[in-house]
């Protein structure tokens, strides 16, 4: 069965400082990969979305960035944190295909002090 | 891009009672509507979707309707139970690059009372 795992849980971090969270999917091959961000109380806000290797769209112009390096692998970053990147990442995968459904990891939850 | 709005954002009901939430959506090309149960702290995990092309699905306690038309889809959860106590979050797609990107409604955070 398919998986997908994320780290750190929780991570708090200085303003201007780096941020590196990463996802693995196992179980599966050539998955559609997300990043996703959830502000305390709200709905989710899809950041990146990637549909292959080194296929990075982004949907919300931001201080973050990402990357796929591997087929399995999925990378969001940052060189200097904002204090308004505070909040709570959230990886998911869908399978290739019309309205796939997505799948979500445990999510990291980010304060910036 | 797509927006959808979703209703009410707080729903208390006593157990056994029905619970029902909406959602609109405003892109006539959305055509994947998933629902998602969000517990405290805890990932969203899919509890039921449809398909623009049929109008209902049912899965056991939960059902979801869809009305194309009028561009609105529901979620009705029958026979609640202090389990259902979460958030819940409606969602619309549509195709675009390849991938399925999906736009959220802002959560209606359910209390199940005994």
């Amino acid at each position: 069965s398919q998986t997908i795992h994320q780290w750190p849980a929780t991570l708090v971090q200085p303003v201007g400082s780096p941020l590196s969270l990463e996802c693995t999917v196992e179980g599966t091959s050539n998955p559609n990969l997300y990043w996703y961000r959830q502000a305390a109380g709200r709905g989710l806000q899809l950041l990146f979305y990637s549909v292959g290797i080194g296929q990075i769209s982004s949907e919300v112009p931001q201080n973050l960035s990402a990357s796929r390096p591997q087929d399995r692998q999925f990378i969001l970053s940052s060189k200097k944190l904002l204090l308004s990147d505070s909040g709570f990442y959230l990886c998911a995968w869908s399978t290739k295909g019309i309205n796939q459904p997505q799948h979500f990891g445990d999510g990291t939850r980010l304060s910036i002090l | 891009g797509e927006n959808v709005e979703q209703h009410p954002s707080t729903l208390s009901v006593q157990e056994g009672d029905s619970a029902v939430i909406k959602c609109t959506y405003s892109d006539s090309a959305s055509n994947y509507f998933p629902w998602y149960k969000q517990e405290l702290g805890k990932r969203p995990q899919l509890i039921i979707d449809i398909r623009s092309n049929v109008g209902e699905k049912k899965d056991q306690r939960i059902a979801v309707t869809l009305n194309k038309t009028a561009k609105h889809f529901s979620l009705h959860i029958t026979e609640t139970q202090p389990e259902d106590s979460a958030v819940y979050f409606c969602a619309a797609s549509g195709v675009t690059g390849g991938g399925n990107k999906l736009t959220f409604g802002t959560g209606t955070q359910l209390k199940v009372e005994l």
